[in-house]
């Protein structure tokens, strides 16, 4: 079955920059758009950024854009996110998600089917 | 504030039907699929509809969506103390090349 497990979260000092991993199994990764979804403490969903199957084409919400990059190694199922300047407003659960539809349906990607637990950000010096 | 429309709280007793909303514009709902996911306490959200109205395996049809225009709505019917959660709408907005969330909606199964 689908399963998707993140990892690096943790605490970090303001400013500083972090990597978060998504390892995919169950399913053929290269196949599928892969996004990342955070939740602050007692907040709603944050969608933060998406990327292709072929790992070219990639959307990021405004509030994330030229601070957060995403990437995937289609040859290891892993899935990133690089965070850059962290700020006590990024403390949060990330999550990763896989697409619905193979290659996204040829469309955006857009239809979260499979979610990972999440992986806790603290922000703090 | 979020680009979709959802309110804060709905809540109804159990064996009951409730209708949840969601509001948006043509550069969002109007023009594409929604999707709907529910989340529980603790728990990673969960897929429960896409494509305005499909259902993933698995999922009940006690649950189930629809869109008009720029609105969209998720029917629960036969309410059981487990559908205590948090519902989220989403879609895509073509104005800002973005996945879009509504702000959520708690559901209290009295």
């Amino acid at each position: 079955q689908v399963r998707l497990v993140e990892s690096g979260g943790g605490v970090v000092e303001p400013g500083r920059s972090l990597r978060l991993t998504c390892i995919a199994s169950g399913f053929i990764f290269r196949d599928y758009g892969m996004h990342w979804v955070r939740q602050a403490p007692g907040k709603g969903l944050e969608w933060l950024a998406v990327i292709w199957n072929d790992g070219i084409r990639r959307e990021y919400a405004d509030s994330v854009r030229g601070r957060f990059t995403i990437a995937r190694e289609n040859s290891k199922n892993a899935l990133f996110l690089y965070m850059d300047s962290l700020s006590a407003d990024d403390a949060a659960v990330y999550y990763c998600a896989r697409d619905l539809f193979h290659s996204c349906r040829s469309s955006p990607c857009y239809e979260m089917g499979y979610w990972g637990r999440g992986t806790l950000l603290t922000v703090s010096s | 504030h979020s680009v979709l429309t959802q309110p804060p709280s709905v809540s109804a007793a159990p064996g009951q039907k409730v209708t949840l909303s969601c509001s948006g514009s043509t550069s969002n709902i109007g023009n594409h699929y929604v999707s709907w996911y529910q989340q529980v306490p603790g728990a990673a959200p969960k897929l429960l509809t896409y494509d305005n109205n499909g259902r993933p395996s698995g999922i009940p049809d006690r649950f189930s969506g629809s869109k008009s225009g720029t609105s969209a709505t998720l029917g629960i019917t036969a309410l059981q103390p487990g559908d205590e959660a948090d519902y989220y709408c989403a879609t895509w907005d073509s104005s800002l090349s973005a996945v879009v969330f509504g702000g959520g909606t708690k559901l209290t199964v009295l």
